[in-house]
């Protein structure tokens, strides 16, 4: 079946440290993967995507590389400002009875300390 | 053009009432899907409705029930309310038919619902 794995959080850093979250996956046939970010209060936004693999999602200053070799779409961010702070998601998409259905992880929440 | 609204933004049931949460997609998406978020957990999938028709559905009992309407709007219906179902219920959008690969969804902010 399909499914996500992300590390464990908190995740506490300092401004402009490098960020890496890790995200796992498990899938049947050939999914799209996402990374979703959550601040307080609010629904899940999209950070970022890639349909295939060796794709290369960025926005923001974030980067996730689709590697079908290792099941893996780490999120990374060279410098983290305390505005980044927010729980992240890695989410698979994947085609079931002619429609996409999505998987999340459980999330990771990042805090950034000025 | 206006994302993807749900309403009320809050509730508050008490065990075994029934509640109805509404949502409208974001414009030009057909295909909408519910997930409830426990605290501090990720989405979990309860049903996607396309062409007002439930067409997938996750791990949820029959007390889950929805319905979408000709405008593409939907509602998510729960029945006999538990305790355990106090959760954030997100509602997503997104293009149904769309080419093989994937079809991005866009979220709403959410109904928090209490069940004291």
């Amino acid at each position: 079946g399909n499914s996500v794995t992300q590390m464990e959080g908190p995740v506490t850093l300092s401004e402009e440290a490098f960020l890496t979250i890790n995200c796992t996956y498990t899938a049947t046939g050939y999914p799209s993967l996402f990374w979703y970010v959550q601040y307080p209060g609010e629904g899940l936004q999209l950070l970022l995507k890639a349909t295939k693999a060796d794709d290369k999602g960025s926005n923001k200053g974030f980067e996730a590389t689709y590697r079908k070799e290792t099941t893996s779409f780490h999120l990374e961010k060279g410098s983290v400002q305390v505005s980044d702070s927010a729980v992240y998601f890695c989410a698979l998409s994947d085609r079931e009875n002619n429609f996409n259905k999505f998987y999340f992880g459980s999330g990771t929440k990042l805090n950034v300390k000025p | 053009d206006a994302g993807v609204t749900q309403s009320p933004t809050h509730l508050i049931k008490t065990r075994g009432q029934q509640v109805t949460l509404r949502c409208s997609p974001k414009s030009g998406h057909d295909t909408v899907s519910w997930y409830q978020q426990a605290l501090g957990q990720g989405p979990q999938f309860i049903f996607q409705y396309y062409e007002e028709e439930e067409r997938q559905r996750g791990n949820f009992p029959d007390r889950f029930s929805g319905h979408q309407f000709p405008n593409y709007s939907s509602e998510l219906n729960v029945n006999a309310l538990l305790l355990g179902d106090s959760a954030l219920y997100l509602c997503a959008s997104s293009l149904g038919r769309g080419a093989w690969g994937y079809n991005e969804q866009f979220f709403g902010p959410g109904t928090r619902l209490t069940v004291l």
